[in-house]
């Protein structure tokens, strides 16, 4: 089983501005992979970035890139000169795959509300 | 357009009552998995199908159920509707084995139970 945990409910910062977003994870699992998940206005759910846990290297996708810190367990999200059209919810979600191929569904956060002011 | 799509975009109907959404994955992908997104719960895993089979279940409730068919379209029937079960639903689908592939998600069902 896997928890994970999103302690802030909304943020707010100026555009152009750089906002990191927490997330905490637990897991027992050793073959896991992590993800942020974006779900504006529209409700549709963007894929932002991923990490599989066994790569130290942080990933990194244009503005978007994490700080994921395995031992404690740890992902953060960090948007660099934020625009207005990241305001939205942020989800982050961890899911575990097995060495056959499959993956099992995904563990939310509840989500962090992020609101970028012009 | 993500390439996931779900008929219909929104449902309302009456407690007691069973509707059927319905999800086509991406082409290509085999795994359609459900999700349940809820003011109360937030969003919750339901269920997973691979290539017609049943792989893996979440927070399913007896009163839901779901399958996959040949043309790996799938539909998730939810019967004896309460009021609580009003929440938007999500179907994903993921392509190829290797777990960094993402999983799309399609725009969602609205369902609203009066």
């Amino acid at each position: 089983a896997q928890t994970v945990t999103q302690s802030q409910p909304e943020m707010s910062v100026q555009e152009a501005e750089t906002v990191t977003l927490s997330c905490t994870y637990d897991t027992s699992e050793n073959n896991y992979y992590l993800f942020w998940y974006k779900q504006p206005p529209s409700r549709q759910m963007i894929l932002v970035i991923r990490q599989e846990a066994y790569k130290q290297q942080n990933a990194t996708e244009n503005r978007f890139s994490v700080n994921f810190q395995k031992a404690a367990k740890s992902f953060s999200l960090k948007i660099s000169d934020s625009q207005l059209g990241d305001t939205a919810m942020y989800f982050c979600a961890a899911g575990t795959w097995y060495s056959g191929g499959g993956a099992d569904g995904l563990t939310f956060g509840k989500g962090t509300h992020l609101i970028i002011q012009p | 357009d993500s390439g996931v799509t779900q008929t219909p975009k929104h449902l309302i109907t009456a407690t007691g009552q069973r509707v059927t959404l319905r999800c086509s994955p991406r082409s290509g992908d085999l795994s359609v998995y459900w999700y349940q997104q809820s003011l109360d719960q937030g969003l919750q895993f339901l269920i997973q199908y691979y290539n017609g089979e049943e792989r893996a279940k979440g927070n399913i409730l007896e009163r839901f159920s779901a399958q996959q068919f040949p043309d790996l379209h799938s539909e998730l029937n939810l019967s004896s509707l309460e009021l609580g079960d009003s929440a938007l639903y999500f179907c994903a689908s993921r392509r190829g084995s290797y777990p960094s592939y993402g999983y799309t998600f399609g725009s969602g069902t609205r369902l609203t139970v009066v």
